[in-house]
């Protein structure tokens, strides 16, 4: 069946400029997660979405980022202002539902780069 | 989370050997340890878990031994093969009613030589 799948998978802009990351989950998870990869380093979590519930935001850096989930399924990611430190791989990962012993699956990443 | 910078810890092991990746975990806390296997370009990709109430659990060539004394896990993977060469990240968390947070490490670059 279908993974986790993400867009754009390359993303180039100019430092100032918003950009707007996609993440479609596999049918039927409820709970999505974002997470950042810069350049050979582990990933550092963002944001949380499950179900209806108040998405856990603890994770971002800073207010320029923010996410959405409509209805339950897509999410985007939105980063306003970019800056270069901004520069990384977004992984947007889904799991079966809250139980945090599920299995989460990953994307493969949409890799951001602000000049 | 931590990090190494550009600098990956490297393991080179020649095909048919067997690899140990360690790894330190910072949270007496954490109940829930996962082994993630990252290729170039991909996505994390799910090896193994062993949740706190074991210290050793097997799959298929993959081992993982958790040690809560001194916070340390490791990852086993009998008859390396190329196809094993990747970057290994461990994973903890909390579960229930802990939140669902996973932290990550840095990672381990894996070599195989053929």
């Amino acid at each position: 069946g279908a993974g986790v799948s993400q867009s754009p998978s390359n993303k180039v802009t100019e430092k100032g400029k918003d950009v707007e990351l996609r993440c479609d989950p596999i049918s039927g998870h409820t709970a999505l997660y974002w997470y950042r990869q810069s350049l050979g380093q582990g990933l550092e979590f963002l944001i949380y979405f499950q179900g209806n519930s108040a998405p856990d935001k603890s994770g971002l850096p800073s207010d320029r980022f923010s996410a959405e989930r409509t209805g339950g399924s897509v999410s985007t990611l939105t980063i306003q202002r970019t800056q270069q430190e901004d520069s990384a791989v977004y992984l947007c990962a889904s799991s079966l539902d809250r139980d945090f012993y599920n299995e989460q699956f990953f994307g493969p990443g949409t890799r951001l780069t602000v000049l | 989370g931590e990090s190494v910078g550009l600098h990956l810890p490297t393991l080179s092991v020649q095909e048919g050997d067997n690899s140990i990746i360690n790894c330190a975990y910072s949270n007496s806390a954490s109940d829930y340890f996962i082994w993630y296997k990252q290729e170039s370009g991909k996505g994390p990709q799910f090896i193994i878990d062993i949740r706190s109430n074991m210290d050793k659990r097997q799959g298929q060539r993959v081992t993982v031994l958790l040690n809560k004394t001194v916070k340390h896990l490791s990852l086993q993977i009998a008859a390396t093969q190329p196809g094993d060469s990747a970057v290994y990240f461990c994973a903890e968390g909390k579960g229930k009613g802990g939140g669902f947070k996973t932290i990550f490490g840095a990672g381990t670059r894996l070599f195989v030589k053929a």
